[in-house]
């Protein structure tokens, strides 16, 4: 099974800064199948970027996601308020068909 | 717009069986890809598993004691985790595996959650 570990645990940061998050898997993987996701407390988890690189409907264009293989990586350009939440990484294995998480990095307002 | 809810008891008892449904508007169980994820407080998301037409595909870790079900008649799914203990206290939430022409592996639609609490 693969795992995903997900760096800094957490990251300060301050609005208008840029923010780089890091996925790292265990195993080399298929793009195709990394995603990320922003989720605030109380709220449903947001899908933010799918195949590596792909921006969900509606994301901002702040938001890039990039990387192959064992590293990728999420990048917020210019921070903004709304930005401040859990952000996690997220592979899928079709053989067996399994999902898997990163225990996440905690974007906090410095 | 499809939204999806989850319902059930908020308490469940050590050794008994945790059941949840999801209820789904906008959009119809009787295809597409449904599934829970659950998160223990304090840590990151975990997936429990995932029906759909033609099967059903567990977590390895869960598979053991895990039950899953469509009522295609409500436009609902289920969970039921049996056997609980203390380590099964999380939010548990109701997913939607994007539906896509080219086999892009993620989740569009979430329940709101809802936490289970195991405890006597």
């Amino acid at each position: 099974e693969i795992v995903l570990t997900q760096s800094p645990g957490t990251l300060s940061l301050s609005p208008g800064q840029r923010a780089t998050l890091s996925c790292r898997a265990s195993q080399s993987v298929n793009s195709k199948y990394l995603a990320w996701y922003q989720h605030k407390p109380g709220q449903a988890p947001r899908l933010l970027i799918y195949g590596a690189s792909n921006r969900a409907s509606g994301l901002p264009d702040r938001f890039s996601g990039s990387g192959s293989g064992t590293d990728f990586s999420l990048t917020i350009s210019r921070l903004e308020p709304e930005d401040f939440a859990v952000y996690y990484c997220q592979h899928f294995d079709h053989t067996p068909p399994i999902y898997t998480f990163g225990q996440g990095t905690k974007l906090e307002i410095k | 717009q499809v939204q999806l809810q989850e319902s059930g008891p908020g308490l469940v008892k050590p050794s008994e069986t945790l059941s949840l449904t999801c209820s789904v508007s906008g959009a119809s169980t009787s295809i597409d890809y449904w599934g829970w994820i659950r998160q223990p407080a304090g840590k990151g998301l975990e997936w429990i598993g995932r029906t759909y037409a033609s099967g059903i595909d567990f977590s390895p870790s869960l598979k053991s004691r895990v039950t899953m079900s469509v009522d295609t008649s409500k436009n609902q799914f289920s969970l039921k985790l049996s056997s609980v203990t203390a380590a099964d206290t999380a939010v548990y939430y109701c997913v939607r595996e994007r539906p896509n022409g080219n086999d892009w592996r993620d989740f569009d639609y979430w329940g709101q959650g809802m936490l289970v609490t195991v405890s006597s």
